[in-house]
């Protein structure tokens, strides 16, 4: 039982280069998550979704996109990197909405 | 709008001693939860306790205790008989029927021997 796993760990991209997320849990969660951690504050919400096929916008969606394809996977999609999108990306699942949330280890990802 | 506020940016405590953490929050939802991650330095998130609005009574999982003050709309947590491992930064976090999970900015606690 691996829980929530992200790859990769640490990317490093050049600004305009695209790039993609991959989270997979074995949980059977419905509920997953992409967050964004930066220095000082807490996580962001970027993206989620509430089962397979769906997908909503969390509080900072500009600039990424997420598929859920299928119930165990979750990924996140980055067109065009920037600079500003210089952070530690968390994914996350859930049983439901009021349950705690399991988290992947993160990926550092630098945009140059 | 649906906030967390955590006050405290760094604590330090005494190994052994009990230690709160501070965490306000903010929601006109009358239903929502409470939570509170842990995130040592190799940087993983932990979940360690959770507080439902309606619980009737402090949520507690061993030596983690919510101190739940509706009224005040504060959830502050205890962390009875700390040890170095407890050294991490903290995030307070809640969710409401309006919005998935937000999180506060956290409290970094150092655990001195």
């Amino acid at each position: 039982n691996a829980g929530v796993t992200q790859t990769p760990k640490f990317r490093v991209l050049k600004t305009g280069q695209s790039m993609t997320l991959l989270c997979a849990q074995d949980m059977n969660h419905e509920y997953m998550y992409w967050y964004r951690q930066d220095p000082g504050m807490g996580l962001r919400l970027i993206h989620y979704s509430v089962g397979e096929g769906t997908t909503a916008k969390g509080e900072v969606p500009d600039g990424y996109n997420v598929s859920r394809l299928k119930k165990q996977n979750f990924l996140l999609g980055l067109e065009s990197a920037a600079p500003s999108q210089t952070s530690v990306y968390f994914c996350a699942s859930s049983q439901t909405d009021f349950y705690e949330q399991y988290f992947g280890p993160g990926t550092r990802l630098t945009v140059t | 709008a649906q906030k967390i506020t955590q006050t405290q940016p760094g604590m330090f405590v005494q190994e052994k001693e009990a230690v709160t953490l501070d965490c306000t929050y903010d929601t006109s939802d009358p239903s929502y939860g409470l939570f509170w991650y842990k995130q040592p330095s190799s940087g993983e998130m932990i979940f360690l306790i959770y507080q439902g609005s309606y619980d009737q009574q402090n949520a507690t999982e061993g030596r983690y205790s919510l101190n739940f003050q509706k009224a005040r709309k504060s959830a502050n947590l205890v962390i009875s008989a700390s040890q170095l491992g407890d050294s991490a930064m903290y995030f307070c976090a809640m969710r409401t029927s309006y919005d998935k999970v937000i999180f506060g900015p956290g409290t970094s606690l150092s655990v001195i021997p």
